[in-house]
């Protein structure tokens, strides 16, 4: 069976800096994709980014980057130049038999 | 990207009575939909895939005569909570994932969700 674990409840950060936000994940599947999205408050669903496993190279999409680590099954998230706007909770997931697993969720404040 | 609606967005109904809340991928075709269930800060829960054309298969502690699953087409997926009760009460995401169109066949395309509150 698929997991996937945040262990930070809560992160803060100060606007302009940069932030990681840490995933683990386990997984049977020899071929796997990772994912992070964000859920603002409206609650809305938004792909930030993802990773096929196979990749070795980091996936990158402008202000976000994982450093993914296949042999330790991590998948953190680091947001640079952090904005008020990526006030948010965020979510790590992997799909496994065709569902998403999620993590339990990061709740990201942004300070001005 | 491929856009997902859900109708009501909120929806308040009365203890007892059934409520149908409608999830549509309006640029592609979705064989799949998936239906989430969410309580406040708190990470989305599979209750069930629904293919489309055939029955929906439910996660395990999910009652599936309680909450009833149709993928009538491939753009159209309904969730019915019956007799619904203030328990019921949480906000409802469905998703869509792809078979032709321009999704990406390896994600899922959320809806906006629908904040379900039973009196």
């Amino acid at each position: 069976a698929q997991t996937v674990t945040q262990s930070q409840p809560e992160m803060s950060v100060q606007e302009a800096e940069t932030v990681t936000l840490s995933c683990t994940y386990d997984t049977s599947e020899s071929d796997y994709y990772l994912f992070w999205y964000k859920q603002p408050p409206s609650r809305q669903m938004i792909l930030v980014i993802r990773q096929e496993a196979y990749k070795q190279q980091n996936a990158t999409e402008n202000r976000f980057s994982v450093n993914f680590q296949k042999a330790a099954k991590s998948f953190s998230l680091k947001i640079s130049d952090s904005q008020l706007g990526d006030a948010a909770m965020y979510f790590c997931a992997t799909l496994g038999g065709g569902k998403l697993i999620f993590g339990q969720g990061t709740e990201l404040s942004v300070k001005p | 990207g491929a856009v997902v609606s859900q109708h009501p967005s909120w929806v308040i109904c009365k203890s007892g009575t059934s409520v149908k809340i409608e999830c549509r991928s309006l640029d592609f075709q979705a064989t799949t939909m998936f239906w989430y269930r969410q309580f406040p800060k708190q990470s989305l829960m599979l209750m069930a895939t629904s293919n489309e054309g055939s029955k929906a298969t439910y996660e395990q502690g999910v009652e599936k005569d309680k909450f009833l699953i149709n993928h009538a087409s491939l753009t159209l997926s309904t969730l019915t909570v019956t007799s619904a009760h203030p328990e019921d009460s949480s906000f409802y995401i469905c998703s869509a994932s792809w078979t032709s169109g321009r999704a990406n066949i390896y994600e899922q395309y959320f809806g906006p969700g629908t904040r379900l509150t039973v009196t």
